[in-house]
């Protein structure tokens, strides 16, 4: 079974500096699919980037960029020029790339922007 | 905004009670998957419904059961109501198939069971 792993309960940065979230998975599969999702005290779920394992180059979304390890099993998501409207839980999840849309989940960093 | 909505968004309920949720997909979406997240943790997958037919399913009990309508919005129904089901329940809609991987979430629903 697939597991997902965010050992990072909390991280903090200061405004316009640049952060880097950690995410490691375990699976067997060959191909399948990343996420890094923010969830802000609103609830919803937000995606923030995905990236493809088949796909070499790291995604990269504007401020966010992922650092893509597929032999390392890592995932980590790097924000650059930290925005207050940053703050926010963040999860790494993994899905698999059949029909069935079952997100595995991190257990979330807490991302807190200090002014 | 997702245009996936969700219904109510909190709630509380006695133990033993029963409760449906509601989710409206985005326009479009065919497949639709429940989470329950418990406070502090990351959301669990309870099951998926695609055209109407449940197709997926987490490690949860029975009593947690679901509907898919033919607008594809859904239901999730919880029986006998335990404590521990206190949680925020995500509804995430997407158009499902291999080539498809962005899921779009409501706000949740909050439920607390007392």
């Amino acid at each position: 079974a697939q597991t997902v792993t965010q050992s990072q309960p909390e991280m903090s940065v200061q405004e316009a500096e640049t952060v880097t979230l950690s995410c490691t998975y375990d699976t067997s599969e060959s191909d399948y699919y990343l996420f890094w999702y923010k969830q802000p005290p609103s609830r919803q779920m937000i995606l923030v980037i995905r990236q493809e394992a088949y796909k070499q180059q790291n995604a990269t979304e504007n401020r966010f960029s992922v650092n893509f390890q597929k032999a390392a099993k890592s995932f980590s998501l790097k924000i650059s020029d930290s925005q207050l409207g940053d703050a926010a839980m963040y999860f790494c999840a993994y899905r698999s790339p059949d029909s069935n849309y079952q997100l595995i989940w991190g257990a979330g960093t807490k991302l807190i922007i200090k002014p | 905004e997702t245009g996936v909505t969700q219904s109510p968004t909190h709630l509380i309920k006695t133990r033993g009670q029963q409760v449906t949720l509601r989710c409206s997909s985005q326009s479009g979406h065919n497949t639709v998957s429940w989470y329950q997240q418990a406070l502090g943790q990351g959301p669990q997958f309870i099951f998926q419904y695609y055209r109407e037919e449940e197709n997926g399913r987490g490690n949860f009990p029975p009593r947690f059961s679901g509907l898919q309508f033919p607008n594809y919005s859904s239901e999730l129904n919880v029986n006998a109501l335990e404590l521990d089901d206190s949680a925020l329940y995500l509804c995430a809609s997407s158009l499902g198939g291999r080539g498809h991987t962005e899921a779009f979430f409501g706000q949740g629903t909050r439920l607390t069971v007392v």
